[in-house]
């Protein structure tokens, strides 16, 4: 079946830096991915749809500036958060439409 | 925004049937209904779809209303192991929203 690899599984970086979650659909091409957030005890929330080799489309509230989505190819999406603080520790969790909709293990981000 | 709505929690005895309903009265033709569970701090795991007609495989059975506007997805014999919280959802082409979900517990 469809597999879906987000890397890392955690990462622990200080207040001000940048980090990057790749998300990779290993056994088929991915034309959209999703990016989602999700905060303890709470659903996932939509950040950003991309499409391969187009701009992203933020939802409402997402700061396309701070948390830069690339989808470079049909295999590859990431998402990296610039100049992290403590208030972007969460749990992000990409997903890529295939045949279905598949989705990675998460990231849990914690900045300290 | 999410179009679904579903009860926040509910308990069921191991080997007994889950079922656990959705409503989705705004749903438009060609919109399919997806159901996922997360087990805690891991990413959802899809479990079945559908359009119009119920659908069975080996995780779940779905069935949909002839209105479209609710349907139950049912998990035939309730293990530990399907303690998770589960998330209905309307997709139409790019929009995936996710609702709260339910939080089922099986209990021993």
């Amino acid at each position: 079946g469809a597999v879906v690899s987000q890397h890392p599984s955690w990462v622990i970086c200080k207040s001000g830096t940048s980090v990057k979650i790749e998300c990779r659909s290993l056994d088929f091409q991915a034309t959209t991915m999703f990016w989602y957030r999700q905060f303890p005890k709470q659903s996932l929330m939509l950040m950003a749809t991309s499409n391969e080799g187009s701009k992203a489309t933020y939802e409402q509230g997402v700061e396309k500036d701070k948390f830069l989505i690339n989808h470079a190819s049909l295999t590859l999406s990431t998402l990296t958060v610039t100049s992290a603080h403590p208030e972007d520790s969460s749990f992000y969790i990409c997903s890529a439409r295939g045949n279905g909709y598949t989705f990675g293990s998460g990231t849990r981000l914690t900045v300290v | 925004d999410a179009k679904t709505t579903q009860p926040t929690s509910m308990d069921c005895a191991e080997g007994r049937a889950a079922n656990l309903p959705c409503n989705h009265s705004t749903i438009s033709g060609n919109e399919y209904v997806y159901w996922y569970r997360q087990i805690h701090s891991q990413g959802p795991q899809y479990i079945i779809h559908g359009l119009k007609n119920n659908e069975t495989n080996e995780m779940a059975s779905l069935i949909i209303t002839e209105d479209r506007k609710s349907s139950t997805l049912i998990l035939p014999h309730a293990t530990l192991r399907d303690t998770a919280v589960y998330y209905c959802i309307v997709i139409a082409g790019n929009q995936f929203y996710f609702g709260t979900g339910t939080s089922l517990t099986v209990i021993p």
